[in-house]
């Protein structure tokens, strides 16, 4: 199984920061590689596919990059309704692995 | 508008089956993978398996395989996951999601139900 590793596990940031989530997978992945967003007690929503696609409705502060092994979530300025736990997922091969997560917490 | 509509909450005694279900509308059903995935009290996203409901084409994550059904009525739009002996290690929260295709044979979740909560306890 390919194995996602998501860093930080929790981060605390202020409103207006511009905040940067890593994603590393154990082998290559080409560009085969989601992000989604899950607020408590909520459903994921999902952000970003093929590494740097906006999914539709997604707004454009949120923004994500790489290729291969490594990957990046960017929140350009961040805002009250951004704060959630984030995940990686990538599905380039089965198993389909997510990452464990990304707590976005208000400092 | 796509919609997944999930079954709701589920109270059980371990060693009881149960089969939750996920109703999907405003897409065309048979034509996109759905998959589910676990999430345990306080815990991360686990993908459990997906199905193509145009034929029951099915597949499992090593971890979920002989644990669990995933199947899917393609009649009424609705995709099912179902346990026949339910442990209280199966307690957590259960999503479906319709998937898009990206590339040759690989598959992104692009839309997600609310969630299912089941709860395993004697």
């Amino acid at each position: 199984d390919i194995q996602m590793t998501q860093s930080p596990s929790s981060l605390s940031a202020s409103v207006g920061d511009r905040v940067t989530i890593t994603c590393r997978a154990s082998q290559g992945i080409s560009n085969y590689l989601a992000w989604f967003q899950q607020k408590p007690g909520k459903a994921p929503k999902s952000l970003i596919y093929a590494a740097s696609s906006l999914q539709s409705g997604v707004p454009s502060k949120f923004s994500g990059s790489g290729f291969g092994t490594d990957f990046t979530l960017t929140i350009s300025s961040l805002q009250p309704e951004d704060f959630a736990t984030y995940y990686c997922q990538q599905y380039n091969s089965y198993p389909l692995t997510f990452g464990g997560g990304t707590k976005v917490e208000i400092k | 508008e796509v919609q997944l509509v999930q079954s709701g909450a589920e109270v059980k005694k371990p060693g009881e089956s149960l089969k939750i279900s996920c109703k999907g509308s405003g897409y065309s059903f048979t034509r996109y993978w759905i998959g589910w995935v676990r999430q345990m009290p306080g815990k991360g996203l686990e993908w459990m398996g997906i199905i193509y409901p145009g034929d029951s084409d099915t597949r499992y994550s090593p971890s979920f395989q002989g644990q669990v059904t995933i199947s899917a009525d393609k009649s009424i739009s609705t995709a099912y996951l179902q346990w026949s002996s339910l442990k209280a290690s199966d307690t957590a929260m259960y999503y479906c999601a319709k998937t898009e295709a990206y590339g040759s044979g690989s598959y992104y979740p692009d839309y997600w139900g609310q969630g299912t909560l089941v709860t395993v306890s004697s």
